[in-house]
């Protein structure tokens, strides 16, 4: 069985520009999660979708950023235009159950570097 | 500070000790997991406890739970050069209603060096 899988795995782009971020969750598994890391700070979650809708988005960090599930399979996550401050490590999980207790599965994360 | 504290920030060991790394936390949860993360890879999942267990074992790899103390501590027994990662505890927290999603919230990690 696949596991989850992220791409680019590496991006390097100016500031101001824009990237996007692609996640592809276990086949099945309705729940889908972005977190981001930033250099020397813990993992933070940014939001969850629940198939194709968004359960929780209360850590977006601005209007920059926009995540989109389309058809509960894949998501993509933008950031457009892309600051500095925006550098880290993005990580994509996916699980099954909604309620109760489930294991996350992540992807190996996208490093983006902005310059 | 931050739900889901961990120490210490860094352990240096040698193959064959034990290593023990600790976790805190601030709000009522409905579960605790730990992750571990090798240097430019993805989180794994190690172990989940859930709120109303005290202790969890899995390979060489032991949990605890305190829920009065809110703290958790990971034991990973007779390690070896391998285990050499960034180790993580997460928590689910749980809502009035007693139930709860896979919402994560992390601490900043421990980086343990298993030295041969």
């Amino acid at each position: 069985e696949a596991g989850v899988t992220q791409f680019p795995s590496h991006s390097v782009i100016e500031k101001g520009q824009t990237v996007t971020l692609r996640c592809d969750p276990i086949s099945g598994h309705d729940n889908l999660y972005w977190y981001r890391r930033v250099m020397g700070k813990e993992i933070k979650f940014l939001l969850h979708f629940v198939k194709e809708s968004k359960q929780d988005e209360s850590g977006m960090p601005n209007n920059r950023f926009l995540a989109e599930r389309t058809g509960g399979t894949y998501s993509t996550l933008k950031v457009q235009p892309a600051e500095l401050e925006d550098s880290g490590v993005y990580f994509c999980a996916s699980s099954q159950a909604w309620e109760g207790v489930s294991e996350a599965f992540f992807g190996q994360g996208t490093r983006l570097t902005v310059v | 500070s931050q739900q889901g504290e961990e120490d210490p920030q860094a352990l240096s060991i040698q193959e064959g000790e034990n290593a023990t790394m600790n976790c805190s936390y601030k709000t009522s949860i409905n579960n605790l997991q730990w992750y571990r993360q090798n240097s430019g890879r993805g989180l794994v999942h190690l172990i989940l406890i859930r709120s109303n267990e005290r202790e969890k074992h899995s390979g060489r790899l032991r949990v605890t739970l305190d829920t009065s103390k809110k703290s958790s501590s990971l034991l990973i027994t007779a390690s070896r050069a391998a285990d050499t990662a960034s180790y993580f505890c997460a928590t689910v927290l749980a809502n009035a209603g007693g139930t709860s999603y896979g919402k994560l919230t992390f601490g900043q990690g421990t980086i343990l060096t298993v030295h041969p």
